[in-house]
């Protein structure tokens, strides 16, 4: 399977707690993208890459969300002391060139109890 | 800034009945708009797209054409199986921004009863 995937699928943490995930993008596509789903919604942008440059962060992205894409291959989302209002679906999604067909992976599901 | 407003759900619908689901937006610049599916358990899947006014994207039957003088992209299908019932959420991205970065509407449940 070439396409996004996304590793854990789901994490269970206790508020406070650090958490990470990680994505690895469709082979040879530049560009990765990261977005947030909460319930009955459609998934907001949090960031972006085009290759190991991060370019833009939303300002959803508040200070204890940090993304890096060393290489410009995966990349990492880790949220600091998590609150329950970051209890939602991290999407990651990449596309190559200069167009905005983005392909995306199943997501991560983070619950903060 | 930019937005998109769709149609609320759910819908439920008979098999072979007709679908259209509404999508308007708002955007600075010259949006490209596109469709994509989540169906149960999955992830997103881009279900069709148009880049300019006038452009029809279709794609497993599924229909919409980017109206320019009413801000619209509605997703239409004339007659549905079962295995459409998914969310459906209409997006745009403005190019020129050089960011391609994608702004969804809140998703439409549609559910197909056999």
């Amino acid at each position: 399977d070439t396409g996004v995937s996304q590793d854990p699928r789901h994490k269970i943490t206790k508020r406070g707690q650090n958490v990470t995930f990680r994505c690895d993008p469709i082979s040879e596509h530049n560009r990765l993208y990261w977005y947030r789903q909460t319930l009955g919604q459609g998934p907001e942008f949090l960031t972006y890459f085009q290759n190991e440059a991060q370019l833009e962060k939303s300002r959803l992205l508040s200070d204890r969300f940090s993304a890096e894409r060393p290489k410009g291959s995966f990349s990492t989302l880790e949220i600091q002391r998590t609150e329950q209002g970051d209890s939602a679906m991290y999407l990651c999604a990449s596309s190559l060139g200069d167009t905005a067909e983005q392909y995306f992976g199943p997501g991560t599901r983070l619950t903060v109890t | 800034g930019n937005s998109v407003t769709q149609m609320e759900g759910p819908v439920t619908l008979s098999e072979e009945a007709f679908l259209t689901i509404n999508c308007t937006y708002t955007a600075t610049g010259y949006p490209s708009l596109f469709w994509y599916v989540q169906y149960p358990g999955e992830g997103l899947q881009l279900l069709l797209k148009a880049t300019k006014a006038d452009d029809k994207g279709s794609n497993k039957g599924f229909e919409a054409t980017y109206r320019k003088e009413t801000t619209s992209f509605h997703l239409e299908k004339g007659s549905v199986q079962v295995s459409d019932s998914a969310v459906y959420f209409c997006a745009l991205s403005v190019p020129g921004t050089n960011d391609y970065k994608l702004s969804f509407g809140a998703g439409t449940t549609v559910t197909v009863r056999a």
